[in-house]
């Protein structure tokens, strides 16, 4: 497809395990974005991409949490350990370039820590 | 202070009428300006631009004001379908940052 596209859509995984979401970005976009959201909240920074460095990397919350960009393209975010708070849905976006254009956002993996 | 801020909201209003909100944004070397619009468990999607001399699409008429530092979005004879959470997204060379979003209710 045209569009952002991230899996698994919905995973519930029990508390200490880990997971790994999946992001694949539109096709030409060197910067890929990761944020998280709780229900009824705004966005939180997680980290982004340009190309494969990640040069802001302050919005992880934890040492739990690590991603990766291989290739300038796909992107995985994974977080170990996985804890109730960690539950959100993780959001992935991309745009052509760092600042200055059009974020577009994939459509989330809805994680659940039970 | 935020960097960038937004009246949460609830703005309650009935079909048909006129709705505007803010955001304001507090260092001046931002340099671009987009209002997202989210509806419930959906990811955001853009809603349009921010041009400096103020843009108009359709019922949407966004604006900036670099003097005051904010960005403004104006909808007309608003639909059922305008309830949404509008996110004010502000870039500098070195950071993007969303607003919290303004959450829009309107009512039949």
């Amino acid at each position: 497809g045209a569009g952002v596209s991230q899996s698994p859509s919905n995973k519930v995984t029990e508390k200490g395990k880990d997971v790994e979401l999946r992001c694949d970005p539109i096709s030409g976009h060197t910067a890929l974005y990761w944020y998280r959201q709780s229900l009824g909240q705004g966005l939180e920074f997680l980290i982004y991409f340009q190309g494969n460095s990640a040069p802001d990397k302050s919005g992880l919350p934890s040492d739990r949490f690590s991603a990766e960009r291989t290739g300038g393209s796909v992107s995985t975010l994974t977080i170990q350990r996985t804890q109730q708070e960690d539950s959100a849905v993780y959001l992935c976006a991309s745009s052509l370039v760092y600042s200055g254009n059009t974020i577009y956002f994939g459509e989330g993996s809805w994680l659940t820590v039970v | 202070r935020k960097e960038v801020e937004q009246d949460p909201g609830p703005f309650n209003v009935p079909e048909g009428a006129t709705v505007a909100f803010n955001c304001t944004y507090s260092n001046s070397a931002s340099q671009s300006f987009f209002w997202y619009r989210q509806d419930c468990r959906k990811e955001p999607k853009l809603l349009m631009s921010v041009y400096s001399s103020g843009n108009e699409d359709g019922r949407f008429t966004a604006q900036l004001n670099r003097a005051s530092q904010y960005i403004s979005l104006l909808i007309r004879d608003s639909k059922l379908s305008d309830s949404a959470t509008y996110l004010c997204v502000v870039h500098r060379d070195d950071k993007i940052i969303f607003g919290k979003g303004t959450r829009l209710h309107i009512l039949p």
